[in-house]
């Protein structure tokens, strides 16, 4: 257990819906990423926010936005969803950057 | 886009024997990590080894860093059958103060019992 909860744990919808993904960091980490595990593109970076503050950006479609709040915790907000994005989303925590990033263990979206 | 290559991209041994495991990234870093999955499942952390480090041990595994070849290994000693799973190594490149890793497409370790 890497101390980084997400949920849910899987999320069913249709396609053109908007749905919203949680995230807690390990207890005194500062910095939360989300990504993105597909098939075909693998592993990819999507967002990065630090004590509330978004620090960097990957390959995040415009129709996905995130937020950290005052606690902490993150969430993910997918939009207009297609079926592309049927993918596991992870969030990882880490206490500042350029340092270990524990995984959560992830939220499986399926789009219909 | 993936900067580090994971290489053989599958990998089976008998259980007992090492395993290793290669990556070769393409742009400087600050570190490197590797993370093992189990099927569809979390990553789990393994070790954290940073530009200025040359090889580091943690338990069964061992870790090197090549910064002038921009390449890593990851050994694993004694190999197990709960070893089995994909093994993904993770460039943390020099952003500033940002972070983001950039993974390979992993390589997949089978360990025969």
């Amino acid at each position: 257990d890497s101390g980084v909860t997400q949920t849910p744990k899987h999320l069913i919808t249709a396609t053109g819906q908007r749905v919203t993904l949680r995230c807690s960091p390990r207890s005194g980490d500062l910095s939360v990423y989300w990504y993105q595990q597909s098939l075909d593109q693998g592993l990819q970076f999507l967002i990065q926010y630090y004590n509330g503050e978004e620090r960097a950006k990957g390959n995040i479609l415009e129709r996905f936005s995130a937020q950290q709040f005052p606690d902490l915790h993150s969430e993910l907000n997918l939009s207009s969803l297609e079926l592309g994005d049927s993918a596991l989303y992870f969030c990882a925590s880490s206490v500042a950057s350029y340092n270990e990033q524990f995984f959560g263990p992830g939220t499986r979206l399926t789009v219909l | 886009s993936q900067q580090g290559e994971e290489d053989p991209q599958a990998l089976s041994i008998q259980e007992g024997e090492n395993a290793t495991m290669n990556c070769s990234y393409k742009t400087s870093i600050n570190n490197l990590q590797w993370y093992r999955q189990n099927s569809g499942r979390g990553l789990v952390h393994l070790i954290l080894i940073r530009s200025n480090e040359r090889e580091k041990h943690s338990g069964r595994l061992r870790v090197t860093l090549d910064t002038s070849k921009k390449s890593s290994s990851l050994l694993i000693t004694a190999s197990r059958a709960a070893d089995t799973a994909s093994y993904f190594c993770a460039t943390d490149a020099l952003l500033g103060a940002n972070s983001k890793l950039t993974f390979g497409k992993g390589i997949t370790l089978s360990v025969r019992p």
